[in-house]
Protein backbone atom coordinates (compact mmCIF):
# COMPACT_ATOMS: atom_id res chain seq x y z
CA UNK A 1 0.00 0.00 0.00
CA UNK A 2 0.65 3.66 -0.19
CA UNK A 3 3.40 4.69 2.65
CA UNK A 4 5.93 7.17 3.24
CA UNK A 5 9.70 6.89 5.22
CA UNK A 6 11.64 9.42 6.87
CA UNK A 7 14.25 9.23 8.44
CA UNK A 8 14.34 8.75 12.72
CA UNK A 9 15.40 11.59 14.68
CA UNK A 10 16.24 13.51 16.89
CA UNK A 11 18.57 15.34 14.56
CA UNK A 12 20.56 17.66 16.54
CA UNK A 13 22.46 20.57 15.05
CA UNK A 14 24.48 23.38 15.84
CA UNK A 15 23.32 26.75 14.12
CA UNK A 16 24.02 27.84 10.88
CA UNK A 17 24.20 23.77 9.67
CA UNK A 18 23.53 22.07 6.86
CA UNK A 19 20.04 20.16 7.46
CA UNK A 20 18.74 17.25 5.46
CA UNK A 21 15.81 14.85 6.47
CA UNK A 22 15.50 12.09 4.08
CA UNK A 23 11.96 11.02 2.81
CA UNK A 24 11.00 8.61 0.46
CA UNK A 25 7.35 7.15 -0.34
CA UNK A 26 6.21 4.26 -2.16
CA UNK A 27 2.71 5.17 -4.26
CA UNK A 28 0.68 2.96 -6.83
CA UNK A 29 0.58 6.51 -9.07
CA UNK A 30 1.66 9.90 -8.82
CA UNK A 31 1.14 11.98 -5.39
CA UNK A 32 1.71 15.13 -4.58
CA UNK A 33 3.98 15.73 -1.93
CA UNK A 34 4.85 18.04 1.21
CA UNK A 35 6.18 18.93 3.99
CA UNK A 36 4.71 19.91 7.27
CA UNK A 37 6.29 21.12 10.40
CA UNK A 38 4.44 21.10 13.94
CA UNK A 39 5.62 23.59 16.93
CA UNK A 40 5.21 22.30 20.42
CA UNK A 41 1.57 22.21 21.62
CA UNK A 42 0.41 23.09 18.19
CA UNK A 43 -1.54 21.57 14.68
CA UNK A 44 0.34 21.06 11.28
CA UNK A 45 1.38 24.00 9.11
CA UNK A 46 2.48 23.85 5.95
CA UNK A 47 6.38 24.27 4.56
CA UNK A 48 6.42 23.80 1.33
CA UNK A 49 4.71 21.07 -1.48
CA UNK A 50 5.31 19.96 -4.89
CA UNK A 51 3.08 18.78 -7.49
CA UNK A 52 4.89 16.73 -10.15
CA UNK A 53 8.15 14.90 -11.34
CA UNK A 54 11.00 17.53 -11.13
CA UNK A 55 9.01 20.53 -9.03
CA UNK A 56 10.87 21.78 -6.29
CA UNK A 57 9.14 23.40 -3.42
CA UNK A 58 10.54 26.08 -1.17
CA UNK A 59 9.68 28.34 1.85
CA UNK A 60 11.35 30.14 4.43
CA UNK A 61 14.70 29.28 3.25
CA UNK A 62 13.99 25.32 3.28
CA UNK A 63 13.95 23.33 -0.28
CA UNK A 64 12.96 19.72 -1.38
CA UNK A 65 12.68 18.70 -4.98
CA UNK A 66 10.15 16.14 -6.39
CA UNK A 67 12.27 13.13 -7.08
CA UNK A 68 10.14 10.43 -9.84
CA UNK A 69 13.01 8.17 -10.44
CA UNK A 70 13.73 7.83 -6.81
CA UNK A 71 10.86 8.16 -4.92
CA UNK A 72 11.95 10.90 -2.95
CA UNK A 73 11.39 14.67 -1.40
CA UNK A 74 14.02 15.12 0.84
CA UNK A 75 13.72 18.33 2.87
CA UNK A 76 16.69 20.69 2.69
CA UNK A 77 18.15 24.51 4.45
CA UNK A 78 21.44 25.46 4.14
CA UNK A 79 21.42 27.31 7.34
CA UNK A 80 19.27 26.32 10.44
CA UNK A 81 18.48 28.68 13.30
CA UNK A 82 17.19 27.83 16.65
CA UNK A 83 13.92 28.59 15.78
CA UNK A 84 13.52 25.82 13.12
CA UNK A 85 13.52 23.46 16.38
CA UNK A 86 10.51 21.37 15.45
CA UNK A 87 9.15 18.10 14.53
CA UNK A 88 9.19 17.94 10.29
CA UNK A 89 6.67 15.36 8.77
CA UNK A 90 6.47 14.57 5.00
CA UNK A 91 3.68 13.37 3.70
CA UNK A 92 1.80 12.79 0.43
CA UNK A 93 -1.93 13.04 -1.22
CA UNK A 94 -3.51 10.99 -4.21
CA UNK A 95 -6.12 12.55 -5.96
CA UNK A 96 -7.98 9.07 -6.14
CA UNK A 97 -9.05 6.71 -4.34
CA UNK A 98 -9.57 8.10 -0.40
CA UNK A 99 -7.81 11.49 -1.32
CA UNK A 100 -6.56 12.12 2.55
CA UNK A 101 -2.67 12.65 3.60
CA UNK A 102 -0.64 9.73 4.69
CA UNK A 103 2.31 10.83 6.97
CA UNK A 104 5.78 9.85 7.21
CA UNK A 105 6.68 8.99 11.32
CA UNK A 106 8.28 12.61 11.83
CA UNK A 107 11.53 13.64 12.21
CA UNK A 108 12.11 15.84 15.62
CA UNK A 109 14.74 18.57 14.76
CA UNK A 110 16.44 20.66 17.55
CA UNK A 111 19.03 23.34 16.50
CA UNK A 112 21.37 24.22 19.64
CA UNK A 113 22.74 28.12 19.35
CA UNK B 1 -9.54 35.13 8.04
CA UNK B 2 -10.63 31.29 7.88
CA UNK B 3 -9.72 28.13 9.33
CA UNK B 4 -10.16 25.48 11.42
CA UNK B 5 -11.29 25.80 14.73
CA UNK B 6 -11.10 22.62 17.70
CA UNK B 7 -12.36 22.66 20.69
CA UNK B 8 -11.70 22.07 23.45
CA UNK B 9 -7.57 22.43 23.54
CA UNK B 10 -7.81 20.10 26.23
CA UNK B 11 -10.39 17.52 27.28
CA UNK B 12 -10.11 14.71 29.90
CA UNK B 13 -12.38 11.62 29.52
CA UNK B 14 -13.54 9.36 32.79
CA UNK B 15 -13.69 5.66 32.27
CA UNK B 16 -17.15 4.85 30.01
CA UNK B 17 -17.67 7.90 29.27
CA UNK B 18 -18.09 9.54 25.54
CA UNK B 19 -16.95 12.58 24.41
CA UNK B 20 -17.25 15.03 21.84
CA UNK B 21 -14.21 16.96 20.25
CA UNK B 22 -15.22 19.74 17.56
CA UNK B 23 -14.24 20.53 14.45
CA UNK B 24 -15.04 23.99 12.10
CA UNK B 25 -14.06 25.02 9.43
CA UNK B 26 -15.14 28.29 7.64
CA UNK B 27 -12.89 28.06 4.38
CA UNK B 28 -15.55 26.58 2.55
CA UNK B 29 -13.64 23.10 1.88
CA UNK B 30 -15.51 20.36 0.74
CA UNK B 31 -13.63 17.39 2.54
CA UNK B 32 -12.86 17.00 6.30
CA UNK B 33 -10.24 14.36 8.17
CA UNK B 34 -9.97 13.55 11.55
CA UNK B 35 -6.12 11.93 12.59
CA UNK B 36 -4.82 10.76 15.86
CA UNK B 37 -1.16 11.62 16.76
CA UNK B 38 0.60 9.60 19.40
CA UNK B 39 3.79 10.61 20.84
CA UNK B 40 7.07 10.34 18.51
CA UNK B 41 4.63 8.80 15.88
CA UNK B 42 3.44 10.14 12.55
CA UNK B 43 -0.76 10.91 12.41
CA UNK B 44 -2.97 7.97 11.82
CA UNK B 45 -6.44 8.66 9.49
CA UNK B 46 -9.24 8.21 12.05
CA UNK B 47 -12.38 9.02 9.71
CA UNK B 48 -12.89 11.17 6.77
CA UNK B 49 -15.71 12.97 4.80
CA UNK B 50 -15.45 13.84 1.72
CA UNK B 51 -18.85 15.61 1.18
CA UNK B 52 -21.80 16.45 3.56
CA UNK B 53 -24.22 13.54 4.78
CA UNK B 54 -21.17 11.17 3.85
CA UNK B 55 -18.22 9.75 5.72
CA UNK B 56 -16.18 6.81 5.66
CA UNK B 57 -13.84 4.67 7.92
CA UNK B 58 -9.90 5.53 7.97
CA UNK B 59 -7.45 3.32 9.15
CA UNK B 60 -7.98 3.32 13.18
CA UNK B 61 -11.63 4.12 13.10
CA UNK B 62 -12.73 1.32 15.90
CA UNK B 63 -14.28 2.83 18.79
CA UNK B 64 -14.63 6.36 17.13
CA UNK B 65 -17.99 8.38 15.26
CA UNK B 66 -18.54 10.94 13.11
CA UNK B 67 -21.33 13.15 11.38
CA UNK B 68 -21.48 15.11 8.87
CA UNK B 69 -24.37 17.52 8.91
CA UNK B 70 -22.91 20.48 7.68
CA UNK B 71 -20.26 21.59 5.36
CA UNK B 72 -18.75 23.47 7.87
CA UNK B 73 -18.69 20.79 11.17
CA UNK B 74 -17.44 17.31 11.43
CA UNK B 75 -17.24 16.46 15.36
CA UNK B 76 -15.75 13.79 16.45
CA UNK B 77 -16.99 11.07 19.27
CA UNK B 78 -14.77 9.26 20.90
CA UNK B 79 -16.68 6.30 22.38
CA UNK B 80 -15.90 3.99 25.78
CA UNK B 81 -15.12 1.14 23.10
CA UNK B 82 -12.04 3.38 22.44
CA UNK B 83 -9.35 1.62 24.96
CA UNK B 84 -6.57 3.70 24.65
CA UNK B 85 -8.16 7.09 23.78
CA UNK B 86 -5.01 9.75 24.89
CA UNK B 87 -3.60 11.28 21.87
CA UNK B 88 -3.64 14.61 19.88
CA UNK B 89 -6.10 14.64 17.52
CA UNK B 90 -6.36 17.02 14.57
CA UNK B 91 -9.02 18.15 12.15
CA UNK B 92 -7.78 18.81 8.55
CA UNK B 93 -9.88 19.97 5.79
CA UNK B 94 -9.33 20.88 1.70
CA UNK B 95 -10.58 21.64 -1.12
CA UNK B 96 -11.68 19.27 -3.34
CA UNK B 97 -10.80 19.12 -7.23
CA UNK B 98 -8.05 21.12 -7.41
CA UNK B 99 -4.60 19.00 -7.65
CA UNK B 100 -1.77 19.82 -5.16
CA UNK B 101 -4.23 21.65 -2.65
CA UNK B 102 -2.95 21.16 0.93
CA UNK B 103 -4.97 20.34 3.78
CA UNK B 104 -5.83 23.18 6.45
CA UNK B 105 -5.18 21.81 10.22
CA UNK B 106 -6.88 23.17 13.13
CA UNK B 107 -4.26 23.57 16.35
CA UNK B 108 -5.72 20.51 17.62
CA UNK B 109 -7.38 18.57 20.80
CA UNK B 110 -5.37 16.63 23.68
CA UNK B 111 -7.34 14.40 25.08
CA UNK B 112 -6.43 12.51 28.51
CA UNK B 113 -8.27 9.83 30.67
CA UNK B 114 -8.62 10.87 34.04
Amino acid sequence: GDSVTQMEGPVTLSEEAFLTINCTYTATGYPSLFWYVQYPGEGLQLLLKATKADDKGSNKGFEATYRKETTSFHLEKGSVQVSDSAVYFCAMFMDTGRRALTFGSGTRLQVQP
Amino acid sequence: DGGITQSPKYLFRKEGQNVTLSCEQNLNHDAMYWYRQDPGQGLRLIYYSQIVNDFQKGDIAEGYSVSREKKESFPLTVTSAQKNPTAFYLCASIKSGQVGQPQHFGDGTRLSIL
